[in-house]
C-alpha cells in the first residue's frame, strides 16, 4: 500500500516551453501534497506544499509564477514548470502524506522525474 | 534553527561491517526523525523513524539511536551488504501545520563486497 507515482519518469523540453509533471497517490487519498527538487549529489529541497483544493505554499525563494501547482483531488497533484530554461533542469519528486490514516507525519514519495531543459 | 546536520558525507564499509550515519537537529520542536533510502535515479524511502519518547528503535538490520538531550540521533545497518550501497538521509519534522520534512545533507554510502 501507499503508492506515489510520477509521470512522466524524464522530459526534455526547449527552452521556453512549459512541462507539466503528475503525480498520483495510487491507493490512498492524500490530503497533503509536496515538491521537492534534487540536483546531482545534493539533498532534497520542499518547492511547495499543497492541500487539495487549496492553494500551493511555496518556501522562500520558489517562484510560484514559474512553478504552477495544482492539487485538485485527493489523488492528484500536478507541477508545471512554465517557460522552463536549463537552470530548471533537475530531479523533480513528489511525496503525498494521508491525513486520514492513523499514521501522522509518514510522506510516501514518488519515484521521481527527471527534467532536462535544451 | 531548521537545519538538520549530517555526517558523514561518504561512507565505505566492508561488507558484513556496521555502518553508522550521524544527525543532529536544533530545533526542540521537532518531533518525528525518519531515515530515507535513495537510490540513483530513483525517489527516497522511508526506512525507519522515531519518535523522541524512546531512545532506540530497531528494524531488522537498521536502528536508530536518540539522543533527546544531545538533540542528537543516528542510523546503525548492521551486517552492511552491497545492496545496502545508496545515499541516506535523515530529516525531521514537527506536529504543526503540514508536517515538513526538514533533510540532512545525505550521506553516500558504500559497502565494498
Amino acid at each position: 500500500g501507499a503508492v506515489v507515482s510520477q509521470h512522466p519518469s524524464w522530459v526534455i523540453c526547449k527552452s521556453g516551453t512549459s512541462v507539466k509533471i503528475e503525480c498520483r497517490s495510487l491507493d490512498f487519498q492524500a490530503t497533503t501534497m509536496f515538491w521537492y527538487r534534487q540536483f546531482p549529489k545534493q539533498s532534497l529541497m520542499l518547492m511547495a506544499t499543497s492541500n487539495e483544493g487549496s492553494k500551493a505554499t511555496y518556501e522562500q525563494g520558489v517562484e510560484k509564477d514559474k512553478f504552477l501547482i495544482n492539487h485538485a483531488s485527493l489523488t492528484l497533484s500536478t507541477l508545471t514548470v512554465t517557460s522552463a530554461h536549463p537552470e530548471d533542469s533537475s530531479f523533480y519528486i513528489c511525496s503525498a502524506r494521508d491525513g486520514t490514516s492513523g499514521v501522522p507525519y509518514e510522506q510516501y514519495f514518488g519515484p521521481g522525474t527527471r527534467l532536462t531543459v535544451t | 534553527q531548521q537545519q538538520v546536520k549530517q555526517s558523514p558525507q561518504s561512507l565505505i564499509v566492508q561488507k558484513g561491517g556496521i555502518s553508522i550515519i550521524n544527525c543532529a537537529y536544533e530545533n526542540t520542536a521537532f518531533d518525528y526523525f525518519p531515515w530515507y533510502q535513495q537510490f540513483p535515479g530513483k525517489g527516497p524511502a522511508l526506512l525507519i523513524a522515531i519518535r523522541p519518547d524512546v531512545s532506540e528503535k530497531k528494524e531488522g538490520r537498521f536502528t536508530i539511536s536518540f539522543n533527546k538531550s544531545a538533540k542528537q540521533f543516528s542510523l546503525h545497518i548492521m551486517d552492511s551488504q552491497p545492496g545496502d550501497s545508496a545515499t541516506y538521509f535523515c530529516a525531521a519534522s514537527r506536529d504543526t501545520g503540514f508536517q515538513k520534512l526538514v533533510f540532512g545533507t545525505g550521506t553516500r554510502l558504500l559497502v565494498s563486497p
